[in-house]
């Protein structure tokens, strides 16, 4: 199993302002995906990240309000731009465990309050 | 279009009662996987079991059990002599796998209180 680290752990950001989550992987990963859990909600797939490519976004996530970066196969990058309280929500990076299992590993997630 | 419905919002039982989860899912995909998940109060989500559309077979570990019927589109747990530590909200999953960019969809999940 990977084990995956996000920072930070947690926030509290202003309004207008922009946030970066680092997601770190003690293993080399060909997927990654970028998930959003808003409070007492499921999770939602914002967009799939793989390394030397751009991130696919899903339905109603756009690059410029969720830029994110893949430089290498164990490390990626979600940045919340132009947060609104609505933004408040953990953000939970995740990788694939194997292309034959289909099963994903979860960081502890980024709690991020707008205020 | 994948689809995931856990119908069940809540769930309140008393230590020691069986109690079953329900999962329904769409997919027009002849592969696919079906996954649980459980999230504590700590919240990191937790892998539970995998399935894969080929293999109907049913799965026990210690007092947890899967359910998959393709008939029915269902993938239900049930978690026997449930205790207090069973306390968490499960998600059901399921991933078009391969041909589906192994992207995930996740059920609205099912809250489980277990009450010594």
């Amino acid at each position: 199993s990977a084990v995956i680290s996000q920072k930070p752990s947690r926030d509290i950001c202003q309004r207008g302002t922009s946030l970066t989550i680092q997601c770190q992987v003690d293993s080399q990963v060909t997927m990654m995906f970028w998930y959003r859990q808003q409070p007492g909600q499921s999770l939602t797939l914002i967009a799939t990240a793989n390394q030397g490519s751009e991130a696919t976004y899903e339905s109603g996530f756009v690059i410029d309000k969720f830029p994110i970066s893949r430089p290498n196969l164990t490390f990626s990058t979600l940045t919340v731009s132009n947060m609104s309280p609505e933004d408040s929500s953990i953000y939970l990076c995740s990788v694939l465990a194997g292309l034959d299992t289909g099963e994903l590993f979860f960081g502890e997630g980024s709690r991020l309050t707008v205020l | 279009a994948q689809k995931v419905t856990q119908a069940q919002t809540e769930i309140s039982v008393v230590e020691k009662e069986d109690v079953t989860l329900d999962c329904v899912y769409e997919t027009r995909d002849t592969t696919y996987y079906l996954f649980w998940y459980k999230q504590p109060p700590s919240g990191e989500l937790v892998f539970l079991i995998r399935r894969n559309s080929f293999d109907e077979q049913n799965e026990i570990s210690g007092r947890y059990s899967w359910n998959f019927q393709k008939s029915t589109s269902s993938f239900n747990f049930t978690i026997t002599a449930s205790q207090v530590v069973d306390s968490a909200v499960y998600f059901c999953a399921l991933s078009g796998g391969w041909a589906g960019g192994f992207k995930t969809i996740f059920g609205a999940g099912t809250r489980l209180f277990v009450k010594a």
